[in-house]
């Protein structure tokens, strides 16, 4: 079975704090993503990545940068966290190039103070 | 633009009762349909996806969904709802590529004895 972790469930941080959010698979997946799922709006897509070292913007990128170093490791940071940016982020990853099955994360619920 | 629809953004079936939550989508072509489910504070689960073929695709947990082209519909059925099912399900469609994946805004299943 494919495994998505995340480092956090819930996180806490003030306004103007730096947060890193990080997420680890463990089946040799190519590509992740990062999310935010917020109520009455879905799922969207913030940045993804296909390959180390390479990431993609997403839907809504602004206010948020990502790191991939190692295929397994896909972190998401927020330079400069700010309230409206409280919400539940959830990780996801797939095998290959058309997607297919996205397989994700628990999720972490970050407030922001 | 590539938009997928959930309309019942909440409802309520009783233990026991059929369930069928809708879902349109909008694609230049037909793309890869997915149900998802998420149950309360978890990352998200697949329960089944058509790429083509068959158009009553069966999945996990006793549900089967069936893709209507002509009404460009996937709707999620089960015969019997059991109170574990009660969770938020989300349909997503992908034409192939990273950021052709589109998710609806979820429908919230309550279920009561």
């Amino acid at each position: 079975d494919v495994k998505v972790t995340q480092s956090s469930r819930y996180l806490v941080k003030r306004t103007g704090e730096k947060v890193f959010l990080e997420c680890v698979q463990d089946m040799d997946h190519e590509n992740m993503f990062w999310y935010r799922q917020d109520p009455g709006l879905g799922l969207r897509l913030i940045y993804f990545s296909y390959d180390v070292k390479m990431k993609e913007k997403g839907d809504i990128p602004e206010g948020y940068s990502v790191s991939r170093e190692k295929k397994e490791r896909f972190s998401l940071i927020l330079e400069s966290a700010s309230t409206n940016q409280t919400s539940m982020y959830l990780c996801a990853s797939t095998l290959g190039r058309n997607q297919e099955t996205q397989y994700f994360g628990p999720g972490t619920r970050l407030l922001v103070l | 633009a590539q938009s997928v629809t959930q309309p019942d953004i909440h409802i309520t079936v009783s233990e026991g009762a059929s369930l069928e939550l809708r879902c349109n989508y909008s694609y230049g072509a037909t793309p890869y349909l997915f149900w998802y489910v998420q149950s309360p504070g978890q990352g998200l689960q697949l329960l089944l996806k058509y790429f083509s073929g068959d158009t009553l695709v069966q999945g996990i947990k006793g549900f089967e969904a069936e893709f209507k082209r002509s009404q460009s519909s996937f709707n999620l059925r089960k015969p019997s709802v059991h109170w574990s099912d009660a969770a938020e399900y989300f349909c997503v469609a992908n034409s192939g590529g990273y950021q052709k994946v589109t998710f609806g805004t979820g429908t919230k299943l309550q279920v009561i004895p």
